[in-house]
């Protein structure tokens, strides 16, 4: 079946804008959500987005929901040290019922100095 | 105090042998989900269970069994470990009526 896919690794220095990207596999996933994992820890609900939504802002966090390309975005503005994280897109897709979480690979972000 | 823990944090086992990795909540929560994650693959599926009567399979199942022992625990075995089980395993709890899902801190299992 299909995937939900992110690029595996980005770079950005402390005080840039970080943009990591998702493409999820169902258009009529209800919620689509981000989720942080930080070193040796478990994921946390960092934000999520009903789908009849094309944006959310959460303070630094922005959420981009494209419907029709099936992507998903999430913007951290003036990205700390402190975000250098493991960051999930996920997904409810249909075919499981609207029962559970698909989860992308995740994207590692690293803030240097 | 942790609202979903897992113990053990770490364990190495060698191949053959049975092992189990246990999961409690003080969430309250009836759904719990037992997931996997291997680098650059995410978190996959293992099993779930919706209350303490339901177990389902997820995407991975094979060579995993899982039990309800309440509505706060829920323990992962694997019968007869393998290298390629070697992973960081994590447990998850949801409310009924959320999709939001809180994850335990992990354990990080070796099978030599």
């Amino acid at each position: 079946g299909e995937d939900v896919e992110q690029s595996l690794f980005l770079s950005v220095r402390e005080g840039d804008s970080s943009v990591i990207n998702c493409t999820y596999t169902d258009s009529s996933s209800t919620y689509l959500y981000w989720y942080k994992q930080e070193p040796g820890a478990g994921l946390q609900l960092l934000t999520y987005i009903f789908s009849n939504m094309d944006m959310k802002q959460d303070q630094r966090l922005t959420v981009l929901l494209n419907k029709k390309d099936k992507h998903l975005s999430l913007r951290i503005a003036d990205t700390q040290t402190g975000d250098s994280a493991i960051y999930f897109c996920a997904e409810i897709p249909q075919n499981t019922g609207f029962q559970k979480l698909v989860f992308g690979t995740g994207t590692r972000l690293l803030v240097s100095p | 105090d942790a609202d979903v823990t897992q113990t053990p944090r770490n364990r190495i086992t060698k191949t053959g042998k049975r092992i189990m990795l246990e999961c409690s909540q003080t969430k309250g929560h009836d759904r719990m989900y037992w997931y996997r994650q291997d680098p650059g693959l995410g978190l996959r599926l293992i099993y779930y269970s919706f209350d303490v009567k339901d177990i389902n399979k997820g995407e991975i199942s094979d060579g995993y069994s899982v039990s309800r022992q309440a509505q706060a625990k829920f323990s992962l075995s694997l019968e007869s470990a393998i290298p390629n089980q070697t992973a960081l395993y994590f447990c998850a709890t949801s409310g009924q009526d959320s999709y939001e899902q809180y994850f335990g801190p992990g354990t990080r299992l070796t099978v030599t």
